[in-house]
């Protein structure tokens, strides 16, 4: 079984600039998540997704990133424009529903350098 | 809000030594409790998990307890070896399946 794939691996951008990751997650997972993982600490949830409506977004900074999950499979996040702050491991997961006691299985995640 | 309190790092030690890394959280409702662990150059994987009180979740020889009384989920194991080497992180999730982590612990293991 395929895991999650996410793509690209690094990006190194400036400040201002516009970004987007994207993340295919496993076949048949209704849920997905991304989180973001700032080193040093611990991942924090952005956004969870149930098939393709939006779950939880409380912690996403909306005024400068958004995410879709178009037709329940695929998303993407984008951050436009970048600060420094934003620099940081993003991190999908997936799972087969939203039930607490289900794994979450992480992709390999993007690694984001705001200069 | 739920928050997960670990043991800072790094922790070293000698290969065969027992392993310990606390881990206390604060939730309002009853969540489920794990351990993930990030192997160098690795995605994060998951480690063992508790559903409920009193369970005892165990893989490739760690163990650690859901213990609601004191609200801990310490990781244990009885001998590490080299290859243990990593971050592991401590988690909770709650009724929306949202994982909570703690800031994670860096284990070195030394042969």
């Amino acid at each position: 079984e395929a895991g999650v794939a996410q793509s690209p691996r690094y990006k190194i951008i400036e400040k201002r600039q516009s970004v987007a990751f994207w993340c295919n997650p496993i076949s048949g997972h209704a849920t997905l998540y991304w989180y973001q993982q700032i080193l040093g600490q611990g991942p924090k949830l952005l956004i969870q997704f149930q098939n393709n409506g939006v779950v939880d977004d409380s912690q996403l900074p909306k005024d400068r990133f958004s995410a879709e999950r178009l037709k329940g499979v695929d998303s993407t996040l984008k951050i436009q424009p970048a600060k420094l702050e934003d620099s940081a491991v993003y991190l999908c997961a997936s799972s087969p529903h939203s039930a607490s006691y289900n794994e979450q299985f992480f992709g390999p995640g993007t690694r984001l350098t705001v200069l | 809000g739920d928050s997960v309190t670990q043991m800072e790092g790094p922790v070293t030690l000698s290969e065969e030594a027992f392993l310990t890394i606390n881990c206390t959280y604060t939730a309002t409702g009853y969540p489920s409790l794990f351990w993930y662990v990030q192997y160098p150059g690795e995605g994060l994987q998951l480690l063992l998990k508790a559903t409920k009180a009193d369970d005892k979740g165990s893989n490739k020889g760690f163990e650690a307890t859901y213990r609601k009384e004191t609200t801990s989920f310490h990781l244990e194991k009885g001998s590490v070896q080299v290859s243990d080497s990593a971050v592991y992180f401590c988690a909770l999730s709650d009724e929306g399946n949202k994982l909570v982590f703690g800031a994670g612990t860096i284990l070195r293991v030394k042969s």
